[in-house]
Formats: C-alpha cells, sequence, structure tokens
C-alpha cells in the first residue's frame, strides 16, 4: 500500500537549518508530483513547495521563498525539504503529499514530522 | 494568489443529519477544487477532488459541487466518523482554505 514516512522534524534554533526527507513506498514514486504542506500547532494547513515527477519543475509559498529548497532522488525514492534561516513561526508538523499531476489533488500523505523553531 | 474561503467556520449537527460547507475562492477555478477530511492527530484525506468526484473508497454520502468560485461539499446522515475539520483547496495553486470544523450538536 501507498507509505509516506517524514523524518528530520525536531527543535532547531532560530536561523538554523534542518532537512527534512520523506521515504515513499508502495506506488510508482517518480510518476508523482510531491508536495510538501505544513501545519503550525491549532492551524488549519498551508502550502509549503512542490516539485514536479522528474524534478524539472519547483514551486514554493512567498512565506518560505529563497530559504526552503524541495528536491527529490527517484532511485531512491525520496523527497526532502532543506529549511535554511528558520524562523518561530515555521514551527509546525510537515507533511509531504503525493499528486497524479503537478496540478492535481494530493492524494496521498505521509504522517507528518514535528519542527519546532526556539532558542 | 488565489485566496480560499469556508464557511461557516464551524458547524454543529446532530448524528444522521445533514451538513453543508462552503468553500469560495477569490477567482475563478474552474473545477480544480479538491476536499479534504483532517481529524485529531491524523493526516489529511482526499475526498472529493474535481470539485464533485470522490477519491477511492470514500462513501456516497459525501458529495461535491460547484464550478468557477463557488464550492459546496454535503455530507448526507452525518456518522461518528464524520465529525473532523474539513479543507477545500484550489490546485492551481495549491492554497488551502482555513477549514470547517463539524462537531456533534
Amino acid at each position: 500500500q501507498v507509505q509516506l514516512v517524514e523524518s528530520g522534524g525536531g527543535v532547531v534554533q532560530p536561523g538554523r537549518s534542518r532537512r527534512l526527507s520523506c521515504a515513499a513506498s508502495g506506488f510508482t514514486f517518480s510518476a508523482y508530483a510531491m508536495h510538501w504542506v505544513r501545519q503550525a500547532p491549532g492551524k488549519g494547513l498551508e502550502w509549503v513547495a512542490v516539485i514536479a515527477y522528474d524534478g524539472s519543475n519547483e514551486n514554493y509559498a512567498d512565506s518560505v521563498k529563497g530559504r526552503f529548497t524541495i528536491s527529490r532522488d527517484n532511485s531512491k525514492q525520496t523527497l526532502d525539504l532543506q529549511m535554511n534561516t528558520l524562523r518561530p513561526e515555521d514551527t509546525a508538523v510537515y507533511y509531504c503529499a503525493g499528486a497524479s499531476g503537478f496540478w492535481g489533488p494530493f492524494d496521498s500523505w505521509g504522517q507528518g514530522t514535528l519542527v519546532t523553531v526556539s532558542s | 494568489e488565489i485566496v480560499m474561503t469556508q464557511s461557516p467556520a464551524t458547524l454543529s449537527v446532530s448524528p444522521g443529519e445533514r451538513a453543508t460547507l462552503s468553500c469560495r475562492a477569490s477567482r475563478s477555478i474552474s473545477r480544480s477544487l479538491a476536499w479534504y477530511q483532517q481529524k485529531p492527530g491524523q493526516a489529511p484525506r482526499l475526498l472529493i477532488y474535481g470539485a464533485s468526484t470522490r477519491a477511492t473508497g470514500i462513501p456516497a454520502r459525501f458529495s461535491g459541487s460547484g464550478s468557477g468560485t463557488e464550492f459546496t461539499l454535503t455530507i448526507t446522515s452525518l456518522q461518528s466518523e464524520d465529525f473532523a475539520v474539513y479543507y477545500c483547496q484550489q490546485y492551481n495553486s495549491w492554497s488551502f482554505g482555513p477549514g470547517t470544523k463539524v462537531d456533534i450538536k
């Protein structure tokens, strides 16, 4: 069955960096666009970034543009999110999600990993 | 930027009753609209895409309608497992609405 497992969360100081990973299994990862979505504690969902199935196209929310970088390795079936210059407002559960099209709904989700930005 | 709004913020419904949730886009998105359900401590789950197509395994009591800027999710005969937060999302540029919490009346 489809499985997405995020890792890399934890407590990080403001201004520092953190790298999240998402391991995919149970589906043809290389055929799917992949996204990161975050959810601050007690808040709603915020889309963060997308990468095309072959890595040829990326897009970012304005709130993270220039600080976060999404990448993927189809040979390893992994998705990453490099987060630099972290701010307290980046504190959230980060979900990876898969979509069968670059502009398509998110039909599979991981369980999320919590990133807390605090000194 | 396409801004999504949802109403009401909270909807109190008795089990077995119907729930009607609304979602509005700040400009036309055709039918590029999805609905997700999220329960506490869980990841969101896709319910509806293309404004009205149920995702795999979603019960027929969930239905979606609308196009352009106005959309509706209807849940007929609410079951105990349906009490959750529901988000709409436009996938032209992937933004989500703020959510509607459906709780027990």
